[in-house]
Order: structure tokens, then C-alpha cells, then sequence
């Protein structure tokens, strides 16, 4: 079955600085991995996604991905963040398969402090 | 190129009474999905179409919940009789064909159901 995992509930980081949203997954086969931002009263927007190839991806608003097949993470990372950045960010997982559904994480509050 | 289209945006009903929402996906999208978003909660998937066949409904609440996607585009999700556990924003997504599931599901902004 697959499933993803997002730890952390919450980070606050401070506007300037990296910051880092965590992922782990588990699927059957090679995954396909996505990141997506929800703004309040707004549906979900894509950021990223890894399908093969590299494991640094980039996406939209300077934001990237690191995939590691080792530790089946996906972490989400900016190396200077914004306030403007402040919004819940969800991890989502597909098993290599066009019949396997996309599974969302619980998703993880980012707060960028001025 | 326009978006996903959910309406209506916002629908407060009493417990008990039915409820309809519609999502026009993407033009020349096959793929349809329906979730279900909790408050402070990841969507969850209700059912999944590829053009007008459900090929994922398992997590559908089948005694109150229906869905339908007639021609293949348009979709509509339907409870009768709404609980107010029901309460949730539910999200329609798209996605265009592609093979192995690569592509990526576009949103809609969803629709806040609230059951008084």
C-alpha cells in the first residue's frame, strides 16, 4: 500500500534563511513524487514533481526537491526563504503505475517570520 | 487556458438534506478526481474517473455519496442525506493522459461544504 508521511506539523523559519519541509514515502515500484502549496481559501497549486533522472528538482518560486531512494524521502527546500512563502504544503506519492492513485501527506504549516 | 471550475464556492445545508456539487475539469484532461479535505488534513480521494469510467471508488461512501461523469468531461458529487461529519472542502483535480501516471493533478478552489 502506499502512504507518505509529512513529521513536522509546523516550521517557522525566519524570512532569509533555508528552509526545509520534510517527506517520506512508501509505494510499490518507483515512486512518482509531488509537492503542492495551498494558499488560505484556495485549491492546491503545483510545485514540483519527480518522475526519473536527477534527484535535485527544481520547481516553481525558487523552490526544489531532493529525492533519496535510500531513505525514501522527498524533502522540499528554498535556500532563502520568503514571507510570502507562508502557506500549508502538501507531499503527494503515485506508485509507478498509470492505475495507482495519488496519496497526500497531512500536510505542513510553514511560517516565514519577518 | 482556464482551470479547473468547481461550484458553488461556498454551501451551508441542515443535516439530512441532499447536496450537489459540479467540477468542468481541463480541457482535453481525461482524468477526474474527486478528494475530500479536512480541516488541517491532507485531501482524501473519493473516487477517480478515467473519462467517463470510475476506476477508483473504494473510498467513496457508497449508502450516501454518488458521483457521475456522463460524457466524459463534467462531473457531479452528489450526498443525500448530508451528516455534519460531512463538513470538509471537497476538491476537484484533473490531469491530462500521459503514460504510467507522470502527470501531475491540477485543482480546483473547492467547495466548502458546511452541515448545521
Amino acid at each position: 500500500a502506499q502512504s507518505v508521511a509529512q513529521p513536522e506539523d509546523q516550521v517557522n523559519v525566519a524570512e532569509g534563511n533555508p528552509l526545509t519541509v520534510k517527506c517520506t514515502y512508501s509505494v510499490s515500484g518507483n515512486p512518482y513524487l509531488f509537492w503542492y502549496v495551498q494558499y488560505p481559501n484556495r485549491g492546491l497549486q503545483f510545485l514540483l514533481k519527480y518522475i526519473t533522472g536527477d534527484n535535485l528538482v527544481k520547481g516553481s518560486y525558487g523552490f526544489e526537491a531532493e529525492f533519496n531512494k535510500s531513505q525514501t524521502s522527498f524533502h522540499l527546500k528554498k535556500p532563502s526563504a520568503l514571507v510570502s512563502d507562508s502557506a500549508l504544503y502538501f507531499c503527494a506519492v503515485r506508485g509507478g503505475s498509470s492505475a495507482s492513485k495519488i496519496i497526500f501527506g497531512s500536510g505542513t504549516r510553514l511560517s516565514i517570520r519577518p | 487556458e482556464a482551470g479547473v471550475v468547481q461550484s458553488p464556492r461556498y454551501k451551508i445545508i441542515e443535516k439530512k438534506q441532499p447536496v450537489a456539487f459540479w467540477c468542468n475539469p481541463i480541457s482535453g484532461h481525461n482524468t477526474l478526481y474527486w478528494y475530500r479535505q479536512n480541516l488541517g488534513q491532507g485531501p482524501e480521494l473519493l473516487i477517480r474517473y478515467e473519462n467517463e469510467e470510475a476506476v477508483d471508488d473504494s473510498q467513496l461512501p457508497k449508502d450516501r455519496f454518488s458521483a457521475e461523469r456522463l460524457k466524459g468531461v463534467d462531473s457531479t458529487l452528489k450526498i443525500q442525506p448530508a451528516e455534519l461529519g460531512d463538513s470538509a472542502v471537497y476538491l476537484c483535480a484533473s490531469s491530462p493522459p500521459s503514460t504510467g501516471g507522470k502527470t501531475e493533478a491540477f485543482f480546483g478552489q473547492g467547495t466548502r461544504l458546511t452541515v448545521v
